[in-house]
């Protein structure tokens, strides 16, 4: 049982480059989200997804995409990288939307956008 | 509005004392989820606790305890017999469903907590 697992761990990007961060969970999880952490703001969302073929916007969503087309996976895709875009990016999961069930994190992915 | 407000930028405590870092909170729903999560300078995100908002009995999970005071909004978290290892940043996140079914999970900016041998 792997947990959450996201790739790469480290990327580095020249402005207008895409590109997808890949997250993936084996625990059958309905909930899964991105979030990106930027010094002295917390995590903020970006997306999320209630279930396979089901995502909705968060509080950051502009520039990103996502998609879920399994239950296990949920990429996200920068379409035309910003330097703002430069931040560290974490994938979670949970088993259901309820407010009393844990998002579990991945490591997270550094992004530099030059 | 801020809806988590983590005070205490930083903490330090001394090895095997107590610490509570605080939390306050800002709401209109009646269901709610307060979480706890720790990260340490390798990045990670690793869940600590967690308090539900009609949980009766505040909750525990080994030396991280949740100081769940819901009419004062605050939800502060205290580990006990601090160790080394408890050095991190530690964030409080509150879980809320919005009536037009869109969900949240809402960070507060975090304090850093240093322990001093």
């Amino acid at each position: 049982n792997a947990g959450v697992t996201q790739t790469p761990k480290f990327q580095v990007l020249k402005t207008g480059q895409s590109m997808t961060l890949q997250c993936a969970q084996d625990m059958n999880h309905e909930y899964m989200s991105w979030y990106r952490q930027d010094p002295g703001m917390g995590l903020r969302l970006i997306h999320y997804s209630v279930g396979a073929g089901i995502t909705d916007q968060g509080e950051v969503p502009n520039g990103y995409n996502v998609s879920r087309s399994t239950t296990e996976d949920f990429p996200l895709r920068l379409l035309s990288a910003a330097p703002s875009q430069t931040s560290v990016y974490f994938c979670a999961s949970s088993y259901s939307r309820r407010v009393g069930d844990t998002q579990y994190f991945g490591p997270g992915t550094r992004l530099t956008v030059l | 509005a801020q809806k988590i407000t983590q005070t205490q930028p930083g903490m330090f405590v001394q090895e095997k004392e107590a610490v509570t870092l605080d939390c306050t909170y800002d709401t209109s729903d009646q269901s709610y989820g307060l979480f706890w999560y720790k990260q340490p300078s390798s990045g990670e995100m690793i869940f600590l606790i967690y308090q539900g908002s009609y949980d009766e009995q505040n909750a525990t999970e080994g030396r991280y305890s949740l100081n769940f005071q819901k009419a004062r909004k605050s939800a502060n978290l205290v580990i006990s017999a601090s160790q080394l290892g408890d050095s991190a940043m530690y964030f409080c996140a509150m879980r809320e469903v919005t009536q037009g079914g869109s969900e949240k999970l809402v960070f507060g900016k975090g304090t850093k907590l240093t322990v001093n041998p």
